[in-house]
Order: structure tokens, then C-alpha cells, then sequence
């Protein structure tokens, strides 16, 4: 139990592109979902928080208008990266809490390349 | 402000026994916790302390001290496919609020 997926796995766009990344419970309901940010040999970063029917909650220094976040359903989170460029280049990991346990459950990331 | 430190690199033998520190200065702790994460791949998670002492799964333990704001993570009986990132995070505060923030991140190698 407790699988987190996500979509697409790898990415590459072009710059001044737009890409979206799907995060889903798939066997669980998930009332909060959290993205992460990781560059290369560094650690996990929390860009934001998302609570299921409310406004995504951003971490200082994450441009909200950049990196739009929605979360329609107890399922599914998206993170879309507007007008992307290649310092977005990253990947992008999400995770998912359930209401009944404090424990995050991570997916398997999205590579990200803008070239 | 939260600020979780760990050694960058740390390199052991296959067989030895490795001890990974961290120590946190966070507003608020509600449990610290700690995932490897190989190349490429999203963390997976190994051990969890909230009371001070020690958590022992398997070759792995993890050990936590509130009052110091430390803990530590032992891997015994190394073996190759230990080598990877270790992470060690901070859940705070209590709640629907809570949020885990990391540590920097551990790269281990594990050598013949």
C-alpha cells in the first residue's frame, strides 16, 4: 500500500515552454501533497504544500506565479512549471500524506531538462 | 529558521560498520527521520525516532538525543548496495501544519 506515482518520469522542453508533472496516490486518499525540489548532489527542498480544494502554501523564496499547483482531487496533484528555463532544470519529487497518518510517502520523481 | 547538518561524504568498507550524524536546530520537532536515496531516485524511507534512544531495524539502527539535537544513523555488515545518499529530515511542527525539512544529505561509498 501507500504508492505515489508520478508523471512524466523524464522531461525535456524547450525554453519559454511550459510543462506539467502529475503526482498521484494510487491506493490511498491524500489530503496533503508536498513538492520538492533536488539539484544535482543536494538535498531535498520543499517548494510548497498543497491541500486538497485549497490554494497551494509556497516556501519563501518560490515564485507561486512560476510554479502553479493544483490539487483537484484526494488523488492527484499537479505542478506546472510556466515559462520554463534551463535553470528549472531539476528533479522534481512529490510526496503525499495521508489524513490518518503523519507520514510522507514519496514518488519516483520527475527528471526535468530545459534546453 | 530549521538548520539540519550531516558530513557531505563518508566513505567505508563492505563489511565495516558506519555511524551517519545529524544534528538540527528547528522551530519545533515532532520526529526525525531517515531515507537513502540512490542516483536518480526518489528517497525510501528506513527509520523514524521521536523519543530519545535507540530504533534498530535489521543492519540498521537509528538513535536520537532531543535535548542535544542529534541523532545518528548505523549501518552494519556493509555491503555495496548500501552506497547512496542518506538523508536525515525533521518533521515540525505538530499537525496538518507539519513539514519535513532535510538535512543536507550524506553520500556514502562503499568500497571492497
Amino acid at each position: 500500500g501507500a504508492v505515489v506515482s508520478q508523471h512524466p518520469s523524464r522531461v525535456i522542453c524547450k525554453s519559454g515552454t511550459s510543462v506539467k508533472i502529475e503526482c498521484r496516490s494510487l491506493d490511498f486518499q491524500a489530503t496533503t501533497m508536498f513538492w520538492y525540489r533536488q539539484f544535482p548532489k543536494q538535498s531535498l527542498m520543499l517548494m510548497a504544500t498543497s491541500n486538497e480544494g485549497s490554494k497551494a502554501t509556497y516556501e519563501q523564496g518560490v515564485e507561486k506565479d512560476k510554479f502553479l499547483i493544483n490539487h483537484a482531487s484526494l488523488t492527484l496533484s499537479t505542478l506546472t512549471v510556466t515559462s520554463a528555463h534551463p535553470e528549472d532544470s531539476s528533479f522534481y519529487i512529490c510526496s503525499a500524506r495521508t489524513r490518518q497518518r503523519d507520514e510522507q510517502y514519496f514518488g519516483p520523481g520527475t527528471r526535468l531538462t530545459v534546453t | 529558521g530549521q538548520n539540519i547538518d550531516q558530513p557531505t561524504e563518508m566513505t567505508a568498507t563492505e563489511g565495516a560498520i558506519v555511524q551517519i550524524n545529524c544534528t538540527y536546530q528547528t522551530s519545533g520537532f515532532n520526529g526525525l527521520f531517515w531515507y537513502q536515496q540512490h542516483a536518480g531516485e526518489a528517497p525510501t524511507f528506513l527509520s523514524y525516532n521521536v523519543l530519545d534512544g535507540l530504533e534498530e531495524k535489521g543492519r540498521f539502527s537509528s538513535f536520537l538525543s532531543r535535548s542535544k539535537g542529534y541523532s545518528y544513523l548505523l549501518l552494519k555488515e556493509l555491503q555495496m548496495k548500501d552506497s547512496a545518499s542518506y538523508l536525515c529530515a525533521v518533521r515540525s511542527p505538530t499537525g496538518t501544519a507539519s513539514k519535513l525539512t532535510f538535512g543536507t544529505g550524506t553520500r556514502l561509498q562503499v568500497t571492497l
